[in-house]
């Protein structure tokens, strides 16, 4: 079983949509996740952090985590053409353990 | 957040040269930092994690030989691609660890691209 699991897609939603990605991870004593924002060509960016369970708001962001269900999803509101990238989950267990990250594609 | 620089962000070379891939961190000291590779259109692979003042510590399958990694201070890892073949050719990406209380977080540099001719 991998550590960190995600769809990989591509997920494709109109603009104006709510984009939801989605992570799943083994290792119940993890206490922190990360998302992770990663255009073509470029390497990742951080757009979220969380580690208390429920919502977590930034802007057009919201991170959610449920430790109960190992599963920490990332919701996009009004979703732009701009927010069209890969999308990449992190862990940190001992170490920090990335998924292998959603294609997001938000179409005009 | 934090600002991670690599140096150079593209080279090209020939085939049984060496190359150094710089990796600092600009505005914080990491005493960890990571460095990944990444093909095209696959998942980012953790290649080593490198700790200042000590010898970095190789994933499964990584050849430290060929792939020598030196952190000697606070602010800059090297990465240094040795007899690079054109199989090496890739996007390899540092990150530093920084700790903020409870989020133990990585920032990424913006990579560097290898090609090898």
């Amino acid at each position: 079983q991998k550590e960190v699991e995600q769809n990989s897609g591509p997920l494709s939603v109109p603009e104006g949509a709510i984009a939801s990605l989605n992570c799943t991870y083994s290792d119940r004593g993890s206490q922190s996740f990360f998302w992770y924002r990663q255009y073509s060509g470029k390497s990742p960016e951080l757009i979220m952090f969380i580690y208390s369970n429920g919502d977590k708001e930034d802007g057009r962001f919201t991170a959610q985590l449920n430790k109960a269900s190992q599963y920490v999803s990332l919701l996009i509101r009004d979703s732009q053409p701009s927010d069209s990238a890969t999308y990449l989950c992190a862990v940190n267990e001992n170490d920090m353990r990335f998924g292998a990250g959603t294609r997001l594609t938000v179409k005009p | 957040g934090a600002v991670v620089s690599q140096h150079p962000s593209r080279v090209i070379c020939k085939s049984g040269t060496s190359v150094k891939i710089e990796c600092r961190s600009l505005d914080f000291q990491a005493t960890t930092m990571f460095w990944y590779r990444q093909f095209p259109k696959q998942s980012l692979m953790l290649m080593a994690t490198s700790n200042e003042g000590s010898k970095a510590t190789y994933e499964q399958g990584v050849e430290k030989d060929k792939f020598l990694i030196n952190h000697a201070s606070l602010t800059l890892s090297t990465l240094t691609v040795t007899s690079a073949h054109p199989e090496d050719s890739s996007f390899y990406i540092c990150s530093a660890r920084v700790l903020a209380g409870v989020a133990d977080t990585q920032y990424f540099g913006p990579g560097t691209r290898l090609t090898v001719l």
